[in-house]
């Protein structure tokens, strides 16, 4: 099984500031990789697809970047709606999520 | 619009098996593939299975192997995720989610909370 990890668990940021997070994945998965928001409550939302290509509807604050094993996901001027869970996910090997990474006000 | 709606919350004792239905709508139902994913309270999401409606191929994390099914009924558009012998550790939500762009998911139902308790 692939395994996703994702850093930080916890981030803090200011609304307007950039935030960068990371997954990694323990073999290489190509671009076959998302990313999830999801808040309390909530059904995870797709943000990205392919490693970098943003899902319908979604803001251009958001991109991704990587491929292989090492993937990132910016936020580039946060929102207070984005407070929220981001996940990491591949599908090139079935499929596996990351642990999740919290996006908090700081 | 694209939906998928579960069906609701479940209790159910230890040793026992529940089974979760998934209706989309707004679009083919046999044209995409059907994920299941889970999330117990505070932790994080866990992928089960998919299942191809238009096939009836599925594919199941190796976690759930001899204990999950995902089948369909194509002339109703609905799919089901059965799990069985049930422990305390499956207390979760459990979704579908429309597979899309060759793996991603981009719909998702509301959840369903399967409780289990003795």
């Amino acid at each position: 099984e692939i395994v996703m990890t994702q850093s930080p668990a916890t981030l803090a940021v200011s609304p307007g500031e950039r935030a960068t997070l990371s997954c990694r994945a323990s073999q290489s998965v190509s671009s076959n990789l998302a990313w999830y928001q999801q808040k309390p409550g909530q059904a995870p939302r797709l943000l990205i697809y392919g490693a970098s290509t943003r899902a319908t509807g979604i803001p251009a604050r958001f991109s991704g970047s990587g491929s292989g094993t090492e993937f990132t996901l910016t936020i580039s001027s946060v929102l207070s709606e984005d407070f929220a869970v981001y996940y990491c996910q591949q599908y090139n090997n079935w499929r596996t999520f990351g642990q999740g990474t919290k996006v908090e006000i700081k | 619009q694209v939906q998928l709606v579960q069906s609701g919350a479940e209790v159910k004792k230890p040793g026992a098996s529940v089974k979760v239905s998934c209706k989309p709508s707004g679009y083919t139902f046999t044209s995409h593939e059907i994920n299941w994913v889970r999330q117990a309270t505070g932790q994080g999401l866990e992928w089960m299975g998919w299942m191809n409606p238009n096939s009836d191929d599925t594919g199941y994390a190796q976690k759930f192997q001899g204990r999950v099914t995902m089948t369909r009924n194509t002339s109703i558009n609905t799919a089901y995720m059965e799990l069985s012998n049930l422990r305390s550790e499956d207390t979760a939500v459990y979704y579908c989610a429309r597979g899309r762009h060759a793996g991603a998911t981009d719909f998702w139902g509301q959840g369903t909370l399967v409780t289990v308790s003795s």
